[in-house]
């Protein structure tokens, strides 16, 4: 089945500062990846996914990039905010077969004002 | 209500207890599932469902005991946990209908389960 390896566990950066979080997938069929947001006490919302058939997706100040040959995917956060602390977890999944998520052990960011 | 609606919000229960989680989608979805959240396993699944036909079992011990009367409500019946369940319990619902599409799953706001 599908595995799901994220990191950092953890990530602390100055507001305004840019984040990273990197992502690897074990299932080549794999062709659909999430990330969701949980905010303390909320529950996971999608903020972005991209598909396999691009490299790289933008909305504002996230994106997320693909490298279908490596099995690698990650989320790009520019000019972070406070707000933009929560833990974030990056998924996969497949159109075949096993169609759930399969989640990565999430990343939890905190933005110091 | 709209969403993904859960209840009960918070539970606290002996282990001998009997008790049962509900949720329910107000999105057509057709696809639900149950998560357990802790600090050990973030976004661990338990079940699946699709068109009220159960998909997946990850290896859940059978003192949880899930149903699916209709597409739109998903139970998780509990017996005789351990203080080792206690945690977040999300239930989710996504549309799932065999084509290539995203499957954005929708949660719900969770059941916060103690277990003494």
């Amino acid at each position: 089945g599908e595995n799901v390896e994220q990191h950092p566990s953890t990530l602390s950066v100055q507001e305004g500062d840019s984040a990273v979080i990197k992502c690897t997938y074990s299932d080549s069929a794999s062709n659909y990846f999430p990330w969701y947001k949980q905010e303390l006490g909320k529950r996971p919302q999608l903020i972005i996914d991209i598909r396999s058939n691009v490299g790289e997706k933008k909305d504002q100040r996230i994106a997320v990039t693909l490298n279908k040959t490596a099995k690698h995917f990650s989320l790009h956060i520019t000019e972070t905010q406070p707000e933009d602390s929560a833990v974030y977890f990056c998924a996969a999944s497949r159109d075949t077969g096993r169609r759930a998520l399969t989640f990565g052990s999430g990343t939890r960011l905190q933005v110091q004002p | 209500e709209t969403g993904v609606t859960q209840t009960p919000r918070h539970l606290v229960m002996g282990m001998t207890n009997k008790k049962s989680l509900k949720c329910e989608q107000h999105l057509g979805h057709n696809a639900m599932y149950w998560y357990k959240q802790s600090a050990k396993k973030p976004l661990e699944l338990m079940f699946v469902y699709n068109f009220k036909e159960q998909t997946e079992n990850n290896s859940v011990p059978s003192r949880f005991s899930p149903e699916c009367p209709n597409s739109s409500h998903l139970f998780l019946h509990l017996h005789t946990l351990q203080p080792e369940d206690s945690a977040l319990y999300l239930c989710a619902s996504s549309q799932d209908d065999q084509r290539p599409s995203y499957n954005e799953q929708f949660f719900g706001p969770g059941t916060r389960l103690t277990v003494l």
